[in-house]
């Protein structure tokens, strides 16, 4: 089973609807974050969380909002979806204060907003 | 703040030749470097990173990369490509977080390498 795992992997929908992508993490990290990635773009960080109650907000959070319901668990939501936030996402892991830095992903979400 | 240059989206090289893929950055504190690489339908996957001592990395499917302070470069290479390696490739830098900065891994746009048989 996949340390990273998202769900749900593939989703179609319409403007103006909500949409909540979930992560669940087993390699029992600290941080979690949430990504974007767009052609030609690569990837760009939406918000990220160091635990439960502490919530920061990336490069590009207008339009998303995000929830930590536990250690393992961080969701994003798009409260009214809109066809330019059509991408990948990504949910991603790190271990902690201290560590190199280094990120583990998910499989991705790809989401299209018609 | 943060930031990576990758020169080039599309690479394209023959089966069995060289790979480089270039990357340059900035940052305002001591840098921690990363590739991933990310194939059709996948997530991304480190490939290598740099983090103190030795300036060239070596990482899997026989890739490495050598950190070079005074050009501000991580480029990456491979000796010999093989078909398997076709995929996108992104080099990152470490956000020096400190008080009000993100956290997490500054991504470059990606380059995506061509394997011609």
């Amino acid at each position: 089973d996949a340390d990273v795992t998202q769900t749900p992997r593939n989703r179609i929908t319409k403007t103006g609807k909500r949409i909540m992508l979930e992560c669940s993490q087993t390699k029992g990290h600290d941080r979690m974050y949430w990504y974007r990635q767009d052609p030609g773009l690569g990837l760009r960080l939406i918000y990220y969380s160091f635990d439960v109650k502490d919530i920061n907000k990336g490069e590009i959070s207008d339009g998303y909002s995000v929830s930590r319901q536990a250690q393992a668990k961080f969701s994003l939501s798009l409260e009214s979806a809109i066809p330019n936030q059509t991408a990948l996402y990504f949910c991603a892991t790190q271990l902690g204060q201290g560590a190199t830095g280094e990120l583990f992903f998910g499989e991705g979400s790809r989401l299209t907003v018609l | 703040a943060q930031s990576v240059t990758q020169l080039g989206s599309h690479v394209s090289v023959s089966e069995g030749a060289l790979v480089l893929l270039r990357c340059n950055y900035s940052s305002s504190v001591p840098p921690y470097l990363f590739w991933y690489v990310q194939y059709p339908n996948q997530g991304l996957q480190l490939l290598l990173k740099y983090t103190t001592g030795a300036t060239l990395v070596k990482g899997i499917n026989g890739f490495e990369a050598e950190f070079k302070k005074s050009e501000t470069s991580f480029h990456l290479t491979k000796p010999s490509a093989h078909m398997s390696d076709a995929a996108e490739y992104f080099c990152a830098v470490k956000n020096g977080y400190s008080g009000g900065g993100a956290d997490g891994l500054t991504f470059g746009k990606g380059t995506h390498l061509i394997i011609q048989p």
